[in-house]
């Protein structure tokens, strides 16, 4: 049982790049959402979608585009990376559509954009 | 809107000691629900022990529990018996029923000494 997965684990960016990082569940989960980690600043929410079809905006969401075309797979778009885009993303699922609190996460994904 | 507070960036303790970890939040709601979630390094965050709001009595798993303060908003964890595998960041997060969103601090940073 893979949990969630997320690729890359790191990746370099110059400013004005694009790239996709991917986050898949195999647990069947109708929840699931993406996160920053930023220091002294904790984990910030990105997006997030209740169900295929379904996505919404979190608390950070401006640079970011998101899409949920499968229960499974929740990709996360930078269309045009930007220094301040430097972080550690966690995607994190959810069994219920209705959040219940437990997060399932990924081992985070190391994003620098020089 | 909610808030989580953790007034404690990093603590250290020597293995085998009892350590507190401190958490408030902010909120108008009666009824929610409280976490705390555990980061060690480089492996993923998992949920520690969750709290609901309308139950007075304190959440306890194993050597963690949790000594909840509705009136004061506050929401301290207590890892007693403390070992090497307990050194890890440690958020504590904070969800409304029927919402989408979990909040999260700023986290701790705990160090286990031998």
């Amino acid at each position: 049982n893979a949990g969630v997965t997320q690729t890359p684990k790191f990746q370099v960016l110059k400013t004005g790049q694009s790239m996709t990082l991917q986050c898949a569940q195999d647990m069947n989960h109708e929840y699931m959402s993406w996160y920053r980690q930023d220091p002294g600043m904790g984990l910030r929410l990105i997006h997030y979608s209740v169900g295929a079809g379904i996505t919404d905006q979190g608390e950070v969401p401006n640079g970011y585009n998101v899409s949920r075309s499968t229960t499974e797979d929740f990709p996360l778009r930078l269309l045009s990376a930007a220094p301040s885009q430097t972080s550690v993303y966690f995607c994190a699922s959810s069994y219920s559509r209705i959040l219940t609190g437990e997060l399932f996460f990924g081992e985070g994904s190391r994003l620098t954009v020089l | 809107a909610q808030t989580v507070t953790q007034s404690q960036p990093e603590m250290s303790v020597q293995e085998a000691e009892t350590v507190t970890l401190s958490c408030t939040y902010d909120t108008s709601e009666n009824n929610y629900y409280l976490f705390w979630y555990k980061q060690p390094p480089s492996r993923q965050m998992i949920l520690v022990i969750r709290q609901e709001a309308y139950k007075q009595q304190n959440a306890t798993e194993n050597r963690f529990s949790v000594n909840f303060q509705k009136a004061a908003k506050s929401f301290s964890l207590k890892i007693s018996d403390s070992q090497l595998g307990d050194t890890a960041m440690y958020f504590c997060a904070f969800m409304k029923p029927g919402d989408d969103k979990i909040i999260f601090g700023k986290g701790t940073r705990l160090h286990i000494l031998p």
